[in-house]
């Protein structure tokens, strides 16, 4: 089974500050890793996926993630907030065990203060 | 906008009633699932479909259904409806059979009400 635990329901940064939206994983397979992002009564947008390959992803908007396998982390950081990333961020995993199923985790509301 | 589109965007219904939610995947995609989300369950996977097949079966309740008609747009079916169906139910699509690392593509959202 797999899941993924995101720390913080809410996280407020000021604009400019660094964006960091943690998210622990749980696979008994190597896991496939993704942030997806929520704007208001939009669906979801995928900013980033590893797979394979380079630990250091980066997406769209300036996001980047870091899969760290001793620390079973994917968090996702942003240099310099924006007022336009004020949305709910989703992580989520999957694995050659569970096909196109995406397990997601809870969301962390992130609002960005002027 | 993703391209994948679902109608309608909002719904209000009564308890014990039955409705359908319609999803057009972007074109040329193949796959076509559905999820669910709640306050009290977050999103959750419930059904894939690859062209017009079942694909991958997640926590759908026995009163929903799903199908994908041959030209790939799919319905998923709630009846019985309850109170706790309440939800935002996204419809996401993929180019092929899916597998773990295919990027899902996400409509905007069915937001059901029953009341």
């Amino acid at each position: 089974a797999q899941s993924v635990t995101q720390l913080g329901s809410h996280v407020s940064v000021s604009e400019g500050a660094l964006v960091l939206l943690r998210c622990n994983y749980s696979s008994s397979v190597p896991p496939y890793l993704f942030w997806y992002v929520q704007y208001p009564n939009q669906g979801l947008q995928l900013l980033l996926k590893y797979t394979t390959g380079a630990t250091l992803v980066k997406g769209i908007n300036g996001f980047e993630a870091e899969f760290k396998k001793s620390e079973t982390s994917f968090h996702l950081t942003k240099p310099s907030a924006h007022m336009s990333d004020a949305a709910e961020y989703f992580c989520a995993v999957s694995g050659e065990t569970s096909g196109s199923r995406l397990t997601f985790g809870e969301g962390t509301q992130l609002t960005v203060n002027p | 906008d993703s391209g994948v589109t679902q109608t309608p965007k909002h719904l209000i219904t009564a308890t014990g009633q039955r409705v359908t939610l319609r999803c057009s995947p972007r074109s040329g995609d193949l796959s076509v699932y559905w999820y669910q989300q709640s306050l009290d369950q977050g999103l959750q996977f419930l059904i894939q479909y690859y062209n017009g097949e079942e694909r991958a079966k997640g926590n759908i309740l026995e009163r929903f259904s799903a199908q994908q008609f041959p030209d790939l747009h799919s319905e998923l079916n709630l009846s019985s409806l309850e109170l706790g169906d309440s939800a935002l139910y996204f419809c996401a699509s993929s180019p092929r059979a899916g597998g773990p690392v295919e990027t899902q593509y996400f409509g905007p959202g069915t937001r059901l009400l029953v009341l």
